[in-house]
């Protein structure tokens, strides 16, 4: 069975500055999906990021990057240049490749971010 | 703006009500879920739509009933629910059942609360 570990319950940090959440994972599979999913207080989920196992280089989309270690089972979320708008709780979830079938996620237990002024 | 639609957004009723929850999505997408997500906790899956046929019902209790009336559409249909039922129902919509690395998009939930 695949687990999704978020160490952080929540972290705070001023505007402007930069910030990495932890997810860790746990899957004897080989191919597979990472997500990093924001849920603001507005209620929606959001997909940030995502990042294919199969492949080597960290995705990145404009100020939001990660941090594939593949061999460690690490996939950490850098924010940068972080925003008030950028509040919200952050899940890490896994999705493994399986064809012809459905796809589930497996979720972690959150990470509240506060962006302070 | 959320491109998979979810009605109402705020939902109270009480334990003998008949009530039900909407999704709507235009994207073409030919798999479909509905989740519940207690406070401060990831979402739990509750059913996966698969071309508008039911392929995953996760030990749901038969108080919830989910329906699909084509590819656009998902319902869950409420009867009979418990206060620990309260929660934020979302719906969410993906391409296709067998691309996974295709994300799953959101609505923006039905807060449901059992009075």
């Amino acid at each position: 069975a695949q687990t999704v570990t978020q160490s952080q319950p929540e972290m705070s940090v001023q505007e402007a500055e930069t910030v990495t959440l932890s997810c860790t994972y746990d899957t004897s599979e080989n191919n597979y999906y990472l997500f990093w999913y924001k849920q603001p207080p507005s209620r929606q989920m959001i997909l940030v990021i995502r990042q294919e196992a199969y492949k080597q280089q960290n995705a990145t989309e404009n100020r939001f990057s990660v941090n594939f270690q593949k061999a460690a089972k690490s996939f950490s979320l850098k924010i940068s240049d972080s925003q008030l708008g950028d509040t919200a709780m952050y899940f890490c979830a896994f999705m493994k490749h399986e064809p012809d079938s459905n796809y589930q996620l497996i979720w972690g237990a959150g990470t509240k971010l506060i962006i302070k002024p | 703006d959320t491109e998979v639609t979810q009605t109402p957004k705020h939902l109270v009723m009480g334990m003998t009500n008949k009530k039900s929850l909407k999704c709507e999505q235009h994207m073409g997408h030919r798999a479909m879920y509905w989740y519940k997500q207690k406070a401060k906790k990831p979402p739990e899956l509750m059913f996966v739509y698969s071309y508008e046929k039911l392929s995953i019902n996760e030990s749901v209790p038969s108080r919830f009933s989910p329906e699909c009336p084509n590819s656009s559409l998902l319902n869950l249909h409420l009867h009979a629910l418990q206060p620990e039922d309260s929660a934020l129902y979302l719906c969410a919509s993906s391409p296709f059942p067998g691309e996974s690395n295709q994300p799953q998009h959101f609505g923006d939930g039905t807060r449901l609360s059992i009075l």
